[in-house]
């Protein structure tokens, strides 16, 4: 079975401090790879999209950079944080079918 | 632009009746729509999808409709359980290949009360 992994579960971070999140698929090959943002009090906003290794999509401008190193593995980036940048991070994935799969989400706090 | 609309933020329903939860959306494009269950501090889990070409879709105690003309679908849970409160998105998938991409509606909090 598929199973989706990110971490840190928290993080709290300073102002203009980096950002690393990453994200691990198991059990499945070739999957695209979502980063979303649920900040508070509002729905999921799509950041970025991967169809495959290399391959990342923008859906909005940001001081965010995404990147899949690896087929399975899908990371989202800051040199440095905002506040605007606190929120719930999900990453999810899909294959063949428009059912997309989410992680457990990183809690992120810049402060 | 949002295209996927849940104007209703919360919903309040008695233990063992029916919660109905309400999408609206603006692109006719749209060819296949989803509902997904949030719980506070974990990733959103797929509950129920619909293709446009139905009208209805059925799992158990629940069931999607979609109006197509009106643009507006709607997820009833029969009965509803306290283990569904939860936040419900409504999703929608746009006509386009490879990417997969979804539109999220904001989310409809629903408390069910024992």
């Amino acid at each position: 079975s598929q199973t989706i992994h990110q971490w840190p579960a928290t993080l709290v971070q300073p102002v203009g401090s980096p950002l690393s999140l990453e994200c691990t698929v198991e059990g499945t090959s070739n999957p695209n790879l979502y980063w979303y943002r649920q900040a508070a009090g509002r729905g999921l906003q799509l950041l970025f999209y991967s169809v495959g290794i290399g391959q990342i999509s923008s859906e909005v401008p940001q001081n965010l950079s995404a990147s899949r190193p690896q087929d399975r593995q899908f990371i989202l980036s800051s040199k440095k944080l905002l506040l605007s940048d606190s929120g719930f991070y999900l990453c999810a994935w899909t294959r063949g079918s428009s059912e997309q799969y989410f992680g457990p989400g990183t809690r992120l706090t810049v402060t | 632009d949002q295209q996927v609309k849940q104007n209703s933020p919360s919903l309040s329903v008695q233990e063992g009746r029916i919660s109905i939860l309400n999408c609206d959306y603006t692109n006719s494009m749209f060819d296949y729509f989803l509902w997904y269950k949030k719980y506070p501090a974990e990733g959103p889990t797929f509950l129920i999808s619909i293709s446009s070409i139905k009208d209805k879709n059925e799992d158990g105690r629940f069931t999607v409709f979609l109006n197509k003309s009106a643009k507006h679908l709607s997820l009833h849970i029969v009965p509803s359980q306290p283990g569904d409160s939860a936040v419900y998105f409504c999703a929608a998938r746009p006509p386009q290949g490879g990417s997969e991409k979804l539109v999220f509606g904001k989310g409809t909090k629903l408390t069910v009360n024992p």
